[in-house]
């Protein structure tokens, strides 16, 4: 069975720290991992999608590495505003999955203003 | 250009019914994903619809089925309804391919099984 473990389980950060956490994925048959941010009473949207060993994403004051050697996968937020309060979760996608995507349990951030 | 819509938004049926859930996606996308969420759990995948054809299903018993019509427009039941089947349910669209596509999220179904 294929795990993807998101860590830690939930931060508190104060307002204008920077902060960063992990997604960990089986470094075998990669084929794409993405991030989400889901914020309370709202729908998960979409932040990166990553697919290359390597690859380093930015959206604004967020970014995503991706190291697909060793699986796993780290999303910073630099500068946090209370805006960024939300549950950040990462989904894996194996190359023999036929488009299925392995989610994460989710990192809640909470930004303390 | 509207977002994903899913009807209805809340739901409450007691052990034993059957559901029926409803996913709209974005226009122009024809794949459709359902997804299961629980308190302290990740986002359980049930299926994905591409053409009126599931391409992919989830580890979830029987019980739970879907369709998806010529409008992309997709279904999910859920027949002899369990406790434990209480859970946001959410769809999502994507283009083509959920695995490289960026996936929109509608705003789920909240089920409550008494």
């Amino acid at each position: 069975i294929l795990n993807v473990e998101q860590s830690p389980q939930s931060l508190h950060v104060q307002e204008g720290d920077s902060t960063n956490f992990t997604c960990s994925f089986p470094s075998s048959n990669f084929y794409a991992l993405h991030w989400y941010r889901w914020e309370t009473a709202k729908s998960p949207e979409a932040l990166f999608v990553m697919t290359l060993n390597g690859d380093e994403k930015k959206k604004g004051r967020i970014s995503a590495t991706l190291n697909t050697k060793e699986g796993y996968s780290y999303l910073y937020i630099k500068g946090s505003q209370p805006e960024d309060s939300a549950t950040y979760l990462c989904a894996f996608n194996p190359r023999d999955s036929n488009y299925q995507l392995i989610w994460g349990a989710g990192t809640k951030l909470i930004i303390k203003p | 250009k509207a977002g994903v819509t899913q009807t209805p938004r809340y739901l409450i049926k007691t052990r034993g019914q059957q559901v029926t859930l409803s996913c709209s996606p974005i226009s122009g996308h024809r794949s459709v994903s359902w997804y299961q969420q629980t308190p302290g759990q990740g986002l359980q995948f049930l299926f994905e619809y591409f053409s009126e054809t599931q391409r992919n299903k989830g580890n979830f018993p029987g019980r739970f089925s879907g369709r998806q019509f010529s409008n992309s427009r997709s279904e999910m039941n859920v027949s002899t309804l369990e406790l434990g089947d209480s859970a946001l349910y959410l769809c999502a669209s994507s283009l083509y391919i959920p695995s490289t596509d960026t996936q929109y999220f509608g705003p789920g179904t909240r089920l409550t099984v008494l």
